[in-house]
């Protein structure tokens, strides 16, 4: 099993360019999540999304938007980037019944000049 | 809201030293606690948890107590290694509604030789 897989690892944007990360899960887990980690803010999250076909707001939603079309994959789109988008991006996914074992890809690392 | 504090870091210790990483929660009813792991380059995994009071979660030689009384998590080992360089970070997740975890700003942990 690969587990939770992102891609890209790494990107630069110029502000008002448009991407789309992509999260992939094997584990055929219903609960998917976007962070974004910042230096010295821990992980905030952004969207979740609790079966294929739906989502919702977390806790940073603004300049993000989200697609759950199929259960093993999660995308978080920036439609117009800016700068205050940098940031290293986590995906995770969970188990509907292991409420207390998320597991994390590797993260995207995001820059926007 | 819930929330997580932890001490500010970065952390830094010889090998073989004594680690305390102090974690202190705010949170409604009983909730579950994690210590999550980043090594360098990584996502986060799942270090150790404690679902209830009193109750100690260890693992790789890491280990931490839920402490009711205080709201406490703190992560202790008795011998650190170079190779627990890493991020710790504290979370919580409050039973009913969506599971969702708190965390906290995460500890930097350098190990010298």
């Amino acid at each position: 099993n690969a587990g939770v897989t992102q891609t890209p690892k790494f990107r630069v944007l110029k502000t008002g360019q448009s991407m789309t990360l992509l999260c992939a899960q094997d584990m055929n887990h219903e609960y998917m999540y976007w962070y974004r980690q910042d230096p010295g803010m821990g992980l905030r999250l952004i969207h979740y999304s609790v079966g294929e076909g739906t989502t919702a707001k977390g806790e940073v939603p603004d300049g993000y938007n989200v697609s759950r079309l199929k259960k093993q994959n999660f995308l978080l789109g920036l439609e117009s980037a800016a700068p205050s988008q940098t940031s290293v991006y986590f995906c995770a996914s969970r188990d509907r019944d292991r409420y207390n074992e998320q597991f994390f890809g590797p993260g995207t690392r995001l820059t926007v000049l | 809201g819930d929330s997580v504090t932890q001490m500010e870091g970065p952390v830094t210790l010889s090998e073989e030293a004594f680690l305390t990483i102090n974690c202190t929660y705010t949170a409604t009813g009983y909730p579950s606690l994690f210590w999550y792991v980043q090594y360098p380059g990584e996502g986060l995994q799942l270090l150790l948890k404690a679902t209830k009071a009193d109750d100690k979660g260890s693992n790789k030689g890491f280990e931490a107590t839920y402490r009711k009384e205080t709201t406490s998590f703190h992560l202790e080992k008795g011998s650190v290694q170079v190779s627990d360089s890493a991020v710790y970070f504290c979370a919580l997740i409050r039973a009913g509604g969506s599971y969702i975890p708190t965390f906290g700003r995460g500890t930097s942990l350098i190990v010298h030789p």
